[in-house]
């Protein structure tokens, strides 16, 4: 039982770039998210998915787009990267109400 | 104002100490309200989940008062391990997404 598991766990891109960030989770949960951490800010959500098939933006959507492949998979996908998305991203599932994590993906956008 | 608020601090106490954390929250239909831990570059994991009765594991303690609409975490006899970041989270019912105060920082020193 893996928990939820982040590919790549670091990543640096020069600015125009693209790239997915891979998040999966092995305990059956619906609803998954992607949040980024930036010191002093907390976290913050940019999308979520409630179920398999739907998915919603969060606090800072821009410059974002998510899959929800299947119930485990869930994507994050920067399309042309810039350096104020550089952050540390975390993925997370939950059940009924508690949220597990990811171990999060360092990305350095240059 | 923000949805949930922390100090911020850091809290900086000797070992042995016994130091109180609060946070409040804006939404009086808050249901769910969890404390979560987060070390330096790591997810943030669930510490303990806070009940209107309060709770209490080892150490750590957790009340609610739903009139004041805060939580608060009391850590007896600090460990240097305890050393972290601690985030308050407080969940509407129905909601699928829990929101997370910007966190408290405490350093527990020799």
């Amino acid at each position: 039982n893996a928990g939820v598991t982040q590919t790549p766990k670091f990543q640096v891109l020069k600015t125009g770039q693209s790239m997915t960030l891979q998040c999966a989770q092995d305990m059956n949960h619906n609803s998954m998210y992607w949040y980024r951490q930036d010191p002093g800010m907390g976290l913050r959500l940019i999308y979520y998915s409630a179920s398999e098939g739907t998915t919603d933006k969060g606090e800072v959507p821009n410059g974002y787009n998510v899959s929800r492949l299947n119930k485990r998979e869930f994507s994050l996908r920067l399309e042309s990267a810039a350096p104020s998305q550089t952050s540390v991203y975390f993925c997370a599932s939950s059940g009924l109400v508690e949220q597990f994590f990811g171990p999060g993906t360092r990305l350095t956008v240059l | 104002r923000k949805e949930v608020e922390q100090d911020p601090g850091p809290f900086n106490v000797p070992e042995g100490a016994t130091v109180a954390f609060n946070c409040t929250y804006s939404n009086s239909a808050s249901q769910s309200f969890f404390w979560y831990r987060q070390d330096c570059r790591k997810e943030p994991k669930l510490l303990m989940s806070v009940y209107s009765s309060g709770n209490e594991d080892g150490r750590f303690t957790a009340q609610l008062n739903r009139a004041s609409q805060y939580i608060s975490l009391l850590i007896r006899d600090s460990k240097l391990s305890d050393s972290a970041t601690y985030l308050c989270v407080v969940n509407m019912g129905g909601s699928y997404i829990p929101t997370f105060g910007r966190g408290t920082s405490l350093i527990v020193h020799p």
